[in-house]
């Protein structure tokens, strides 16, 4: 059973980077999509970006000046920076495990599996 | 402000159908496959159904997809207490070039 487990700081002062590790366990990271999603408290979602198991990036284009995900296999972890963050900023980061495929600039991509979630807030 | 539109919430009492619908555009539910998540209080969100109609192994036959044009629907037959949460519709979109989610339907159960 594929289990993914969110960490990192839980405070972020503004204007500083925000980031956060996802471990994979029970699978391996070396094939997929990996995936970071938001849900600000009490609103709905909103996907972050993805990292492919070959490196490849994808960011949603609201956020990607800031956002920067890596992966790193030997660890079975992927990771999510965010820079510059705001009080805006401040959501529940999911990170998920991400079928599908992208093709031609158009995508399909399913979170099949997710961690439980992590709530980070931005405040001084 | 989300490209993809859900009403706010639906109701039931147990063992109804409750219907929940999904409106988007071409370039979205018009173009590309639409999945739907479940998220029940204080958990993440779990895929209920993937590319249109199709149920992950474990997601009760209670639960249906569909999809027609620019929209797309979920109906939860024989509705049950344990139904009781957030469903949220996604697809990519190829004018953003970043998948989006529907703003949330909250269900009640009567």
């Amino acid at each position: 059973q594929v289990q993914l487990q969110e960490s990192g700081p839980g405070l972020v002062k503004p204007s500083e980077t925000l980031s956060l590790t996802c471990t994979v366990s029970g699978g391996s990271i070396s094939s997929f999509y990996w995936s970071w999603i938001r849900q600000p408290p009490g609103k709905g979602l909103e996907w972050v970006g993805y990292i492919h198991y070959t490196g490849s990036t994808n960011y949603n284009p609201s956020l990607k000046s800031r956002v920067t995900i890596s992966l790193d296999t030997s660890k079975s972890q992927f990771s999510l920076n965010l820079s510059s963050v705001t009080a805006a900023d401040t959501a529940i980061y999911y990170c998920a495990r991400t079928g599908g495929y992208c093709s031609g600039g158009s995508c399909y991509l399913e979170f099949d599996y997710w961690g439980q979630g992590t709530l980070v807030t931005v405040s001084s | 402000q989300s490209v993809l539109t859900q009403s706010p919430s639906a109701s039931g009492t147990p063992g109804q159908r409750v219907t929940i619908s999904c409106s988007g555009s071409t370039s979205n539910i018009g173009s590309n496959a639409v999945n739907w998540y479940q998220q029940l209080p204080g958990t993440a969100p779990k895929l209920l159904i993937s590319v249109n109609n199709q149920r992950p192994s474990g997601v009760p036959d209670r639960f249906s997809g569909s999809k027609s044009g620019t929209s797309a629907s979920l109906a939860i037959s024989g509705l049950q207490s344990e139904d009781e949460a957030d469903y949220y519709c996604a697809a990519w979109d190829d004018s953003l070039n970043a998948q989006v989610f529907g703003p949330g339907t909250k269900v009640t159960v009567l």
